[in-house]
């Protein structure tokens, strides 16, 4: 596709439910990270994938964190038992080593846990 | 100390004026350098690489100090197209052999006419 591509734009869920955020990545990019971004602060690192191996997950705050990103393309962020806390926009990016290391963001999810 | 510190603002500057923000990085080893701006409700897009020689992009100019660990980026003859919030990036290779790219927590500026 032309960018990277997030769904859904806007999740509202209830305090306990589970949520899985999808990423479609530009086509043939490598990298793909998940970043969260809580309201007024910049972007924190959760996860990094290089095709379908996740290489770093030093920053999923808890075990209710769960990415994957099977094939090598599309990659899926999943919460269980979503907290309040839970509550910010999460960026996906992808990028081609070697290419000055620009890393393009999709739109995020912006999830409100109630 | 966060690896990657930046001025939060708000810089409200007038129209036509130069605004100058800082950013320090504590990660000696970091790699590259990046400003990224992000308007309000968007995605972070890239605004330019620093590097150490300094490099310019019509209004803007960038500069990395490697000795003293930080990153500038002036921007000339603002206009209200400029206002958004410009997050400084900086990256660094992981224990897991990836590149990892660490944000501040951004600069919010303001164009006012």
């Amino acid at each position: 596709g032309a960018g990277v591509s997030q769904s859904p734009r806007y999740k509202v869920a209830k305090r306990g439910q589970d949520v899985a955020l999808r990423c479609d990545p530009i086509s043939g990019h490598v990298s793909l990270f998940w970043y969260q971004q809580a309201l007024g602060q910049g972007p924190e690192f959760l996860t990094y994938f290089q095709n379908e191996a996740q290489l770093d997950k030093s920053g999923l705050p808890s075990d209710r964190f769960f990415a994957e990103r099977p094939e090598g393309s599309v990659s899926t962020l999943k919460i269980q038992r979503t907290q309040q806390e839970d509550s910010a926009v999460y960026l996906c990016a992808s990028s081609q080593p070697g290419h000055r290391n620009e890393a393009f963001f999709g739109q995020g999810t912006r999830l409100t846990v109630v | 100390r966060k690896e990657v510190e930046q001025d939060p603002g708000p810089f409200n500057v007038p129209e036509g004026a130069t605004v100058a923000f800082n950013c320090t990085y504590s990660n000696s080893a970091s790699q590259s350098f990046f400003w990224y701006r992000q308007d309000c409700r968007k995605e972070p897009k890239l605004l330019m690489s620093v590097y150490s020689s300094g490099n310019e992009d019509g209004r803007f100019t960038a500069q990395l100090n490697r000795a003293s660990q930080y990153i500038s980026l002036l921007i000339r003859d603002s206009k209200l197209s400029d206002s958004a919030t410009y997050l400084c990036v900086v990256t660094h290779l992981s224990n897991f052999g990836n590149e990892k790219l660490t944000f501040g927590t951004g600069t919010r500026l303001t164009i006012i006419p």
